[in-house]
């Protein structure tokens, strides 16, 4: 079965700096998918940033960016230029894709002004 | 375009009740997802459903019933509300680039 762990279960980070949250996986699949989802404390679940396994290029997407690095099963977020809305929780996701997202128990990052 | 939707928003039950939670998705996926998240913890999949008709159990079924009877629609059903079941619930539905979409939620509590 595959698992995802998120060792970080809280981190700080000032405004305007730089912050990396950890993930990485296990699985015997080639083909998959990783997310990152951010749960402010509305409760909504927002995706923050795709990634496919085939591709190698790591995925962006405006301030948030993501290091694959798949011999290692690791999916890194780095969050640039923090912002007090990037104040959250920070769940990392895996599917093959027809099977059922397996969440990791999540990071909460605080932004501090 | 709604997206995923859920009602209610929040729902008090006493021990013993039952409801049943709706959820409604306009985008024609053809997967959908209940999920269950307690406090401070991460998100545990309860039932989903590949298709209309079709059906099954995620990690923690137990308590809960679904059916599946549209493409748009993925009530979940809680018979005999025990105090464990007190959680926030999520729907969600899936692309066919495998992201998913959330509802908003509903918060239930059973005293």
């Amino acid at each position: 079965a595959q698992t995802v762990t998120q060792s970080q279960p809280e981190m700080s980070v000032q405004e305007a700096e730089t912050v990396t949250l950890s993930c990485t996986y296990d699985t015997s699949e080639n083909n998959y998918y990783l997310f990152w989802y951010k749960q402010p404390p509305s409760r909504q679940m927002i995706l923050v940033i795709r990634q496919e396994a085939y591709k190698q290029q790591n995925a962006t997407e405006n301030r948030f960016s993501v290091n694959f690095q798949k011999a290692a099963k690791s999916f890194s977020l780095k969050i640039s230029d923090s912002q007090l809305g990037d104040t959250a929780m920070y769940f990392c996701a895996f599917t093959r894709g027809n099977t059922p997202l397996v969440f990791g128990k999540g990071t909460r990052l605080s932004v501090i002004a | 375009n709604a997206g995923v939707t859920q009602t209610p928003k929040f729902r008090i039950l006493k021990i013993g009740q039952s409801m049943t939670l709706q959820c409604t998705q306009d985008m024609n996926h053809n997967y959908m997802y209940w999920y269950r998240q307690d406090p401070g913890m991460g998100l545990k999949l309860i039932y989903y459903s590949v298709g209309a008709g079709i059906t099954d159990k995620g990690e923690v079924p137990n308590g809960y019933n679904v059916s599946r009877s549209t493409t748009e629609d993925f009530p979940l059903r809680l018979e005999l509300a025990a105090p464990s079941q007190t959680s926030v619930y999520f729907c969600a539905s899936r692309d066919v680039r495998a992201e998913q979409f959330f509802g908003p939620g509903t918060r239930l509590t059973v005293l």
